[in-house]
């Protein structure tokens, strides 16, 4: 069965500390992996894409095929980060048919203090 | 461009009543899906649309869940009847094409409907 954990609810840490988000997968195949994040009063939004190999606001994400995992990493947090996060693979294709899905973990919210 | 919009934001209903949620995705989106978040935990799909047919309702609890999206465009999801449980964060999302002036790949959310049964 297709699942994600993420095993802490709550991340608390203070400004310009590093921070990592750990997502860990059970997958079959090879997963397109996503982070989507969800500020305060704001909509669920994508963060950052596996394959795309970019950093979005100093977040990286490195996906290890060996380990199953796609941790979320920025070396120094701002406060403006705080915030919850979900990692989310993908299964299903992205052509025509669009029939792929998300699949979220639970989410990790990110606390950072001044 | 417009976002996904939802309405209404927030209902308050008792359990046994019936309630509906509308769904109106992003211009040119073929793919819209229908999540439930129940507090503290992740967005579950509950349905997925491709145009006007249905691509995945495995989730969906089809004794009291019903969604449609009759031309293609805007989705209703009506749950009846509403039971305690049922309280949650209904999420809606599209997906579209490059043609579409959005990344094919990203899912766009609205901002979801607030459920609360007594």
């Amino acid at each position: 069965a297709q699942r994600v954990t993420q095993p802490e609810k709550l991340l608390s840490v203070f400004k310009g500390a590093p921070v990592e988000l750990k997502c860990n997968y059970s997958y079959s195949g090879s997963p397109e992996l996503f982070w989507y994040v969800q500020y305060s009063r704001q909509r669920l939004q994508l963060l950052l894409r596996h394959i795309s190999r970019e950093s979005i606001k100093g977040f990286t994400a490195d996906l290890n095929k060996g380990e199953t995992s796609f941790h979320l990493k920025k070396p120094f947090a701002q406060e403006e980060d705080s915030a919850m996060y979900y990692c989310a693979p993908y299964s299903g294709g992205h052509g025509s048919s669009n029939t792929g899905k998300l699949i979220f973990g639970q989410g990790t919210t990110l606390q950072v203090k001044p | 461009e417009a976002g996904v919009a939802q309405s209404p934001r927030y209902k308050i209903i008792e359990k046994r009543q019936s309630v509906a949620f509308w769904c109106n995705p992003i211009s040119g989106h073929a793919t819209l899906y229908w999540y439930q978040q129940i507090l503290g935990q992740g967005p579950k799909l509950l349905i997925q649309f491709q145009n006007n047919g249905v691509v995945d309702d495995s989730q969906l609890p089809k004794d009291r869940f019903s969604a449609e999206r009759l031309k293609g465009v805007d989705s209703t999801l009506k749950i009846q009847p509403a039971k305690l449980e049922d309280s949650a964060v209904y999420l809606c999302a599209s997906r579209g094409h490059s043609w579409a002036g959005t990344k094919p790949y990203e899912q766009y959310f609205g901002p979801g409907t607030r459920l609360t049964v007594t």
